[in-house]
């Protein structure tokens, strides 16, 4: 199983951004995932899950509104839209699956908002 | 939000056994994992299901889950066990996200 993110970087408040994340290994719609993030220095803080079976989506009340979760099963890949981004969304996002136990990690994209 | 409760900070000399609780209202009803983190690494999980070890994590990780009280128990510390330890554990019932807990930071003297 492997997870490879990208997208991350630095932005301004108030800008959108689009993490991607590629898996291989495993068949991807069976499998639901997740994004979790890590501000520097603190701890971990899940973000948002999108279901294996059926594509439900759920966030973080942090993140409702303005994050949305996606999968392009053909692709095998899944990403998070970020918009309207603020300077606490700072931190590494990882992907991870599957959602019962995150058993696989992906390394982590850091995204840095400020002016 | 349901909120899991660890201690920031454990410490252990090598070889000594170290206990890392998480304490959540009734969490014994729930199946528990725990993930390690290094410095500059992504986590990887140590423990699922309470007690279970995924392939390739040493017999000296163990896991257990009663009452209030979670704990993962690792037994002769190694230098290379230092690191941050996380619970959490997911709503299987409502295919929903569960909580982390806020981390311990294992010190091995």
């Amino acid at each position: 199983v492997q997870l490879v993110e990208s997208g991350g970087g630095l932005v301004l408040p108030g800008k959108s951004l689009r993490l991607s994340c590629v898996t291989s290994g495993f068949t991807f719609q069976s499998w639901g995932m997740s994004w979790v993030r890590q501000a520097p220095g603190k701890g971990l803080e899940w973000v948002s899950s999108i279901s294996g079976s059926d594509g439900s989506t759920y966030y973080a009340d942090s993140v409702k509104g303005r994050f949305t979760v996606s999968r392009d099963i053909s692709k095998s890949t899944l990403y998070l839209q970020m918009n309207s981004l603020r300077v606490d969304d700072t931190a590494t996002y990882y992907c991870a699956t599957p959602n019962w136990a995150f058993d696989h990690w992906g390394q982590g994209t850091l995204v840095t908002v400020s002016s | 939000s349901y909120v899991l409760t660890q201690p920031p900070s454990v410490s252990v000399a090598p070889g000594q056994t170290a206990r890392i609780t998480c304490e959540g209202n009734n969490i014994g009803s729930k199946s528990v994992h725990w993930s390690q983190q290094k410095p500059g690494q992504a986590p990887v999980l140590v423990v699922y299901d309470d007690r279970d070890r995924p392939s390739g994590i040493p017999e000296r990780f163990s896991g257990s889950n009663s009452g209030n009280t979670a704990t993962l128990t690792i037994s002769r510390v190694e230098a290379g066990d230092e690191a941050d330890y996380y619970c959490h554990f997911w709503e299987r019932s409502s295919e929903r996200w569960g909580g982390f807990g806020g981390g311990t930071k294992l010190t091995v003297l």
